[in-house]
């Protein structure tokens, strides 16, 4: 059972669209979230992280919104770029036994359409 | 700096056989692990060393072994190979801050190596 859960699956959008990946988690140990972003062919690359204590960061184009209460996240990516076709993962990390362990989402498949 | 470096990228076994990924980082992190990823299935841990000399179990440790002598290598061993470990491995590296946890979040990713067993 994965302890992070991610949605949707795939996801295909139009360029200049709003892409919307959205993950849950239960474990009350985590306290860290990173994305990661994997391009075909290549390893997972840092992308954004947030602590649970902030409801949104935003980096340019990319922002994480933070439900703690609801132990939701979500990776918004305005004005979609063909460019940001990529595997997205949300991540968890956090105390105790998973301070030095990231666990995955399953992955979300974006195709943005030009 | 290369990073994290995987070799091969490509390989395929016999149900059997045995092999040894190989992964160098020369970032001179403290932490390095191996991931498998799966279609649907995301990231799963294999083993991790927190230093030299010491490895521990991540969440699909059967089948694998893996040992740390120096900062920079940790290979990562198949001794029978089976076809349930057909995947895509990849190895990452890290700092961690002071207790131990890994800095920012951040993993470093080698390339992967796309691994088939027949």
């Amino acid at each position: 059972q994965q302890q992070v859960k991610q949605s949707p699956q795939s996801l295909i959008v139009q360029k200049g669209g709003i892409s919307i990946i959205n993950c849950a988690y239960e474990n009350t140990a985590f306290d860290y979230f990173p994305w990661y972003q994997q391009f075909p062919g290549k390893g997972p690359a840092l992308l954004i992280a947030i602590r649970p204590d902030v409801s949104e960061k935003k980096e340019g184009r990319f922002t994480i919104s933070f439900n703690k209460s609801a132990k939701q996240f979500s990776l918004h990516i305005m004005d979609s770029q063909p460019g940001d076709s990529a595997t997205y993962f949300c991540a968890a990390t956090g105390a105790m036994e998973y301070g030095n362990k990231l666990v995955f989402g399953a992955g979300t498949i974006l195709r943005v359409k030009s | 700096n290369a990073g994290v470096t995987q070799t091969p990228k490509f390989q395929v076994l016999k149900t059997g056989q045995s092999m040894t990924l190989q992964c160098a980082q020369d970032m001179n992190h403290e932490y390095m692990s191996w991931y498998r990823q799966d279609p649907g299935m995301g990231l799963r841990l294999i083993h991790y060393s927190v230093g030299a000399g010491i490895t521990d179990q991540g969440e699909v440790p059967n089948g694998y072994n893996v040992s740390r002598s120096t900062t920079e290598d940790f290979p990562l061993r198949l001794l029978s190979a089976a076809p349930s470990q057909t995947s895509v491995y990849f190895c990452a590296s890290s700092y961690l801050t002071g207790t131990g946890r890994l800095k920012g979040g951040e993993q470093f990713f080698g390339p992967g190596t796309r691994l088939t067993v027949l």
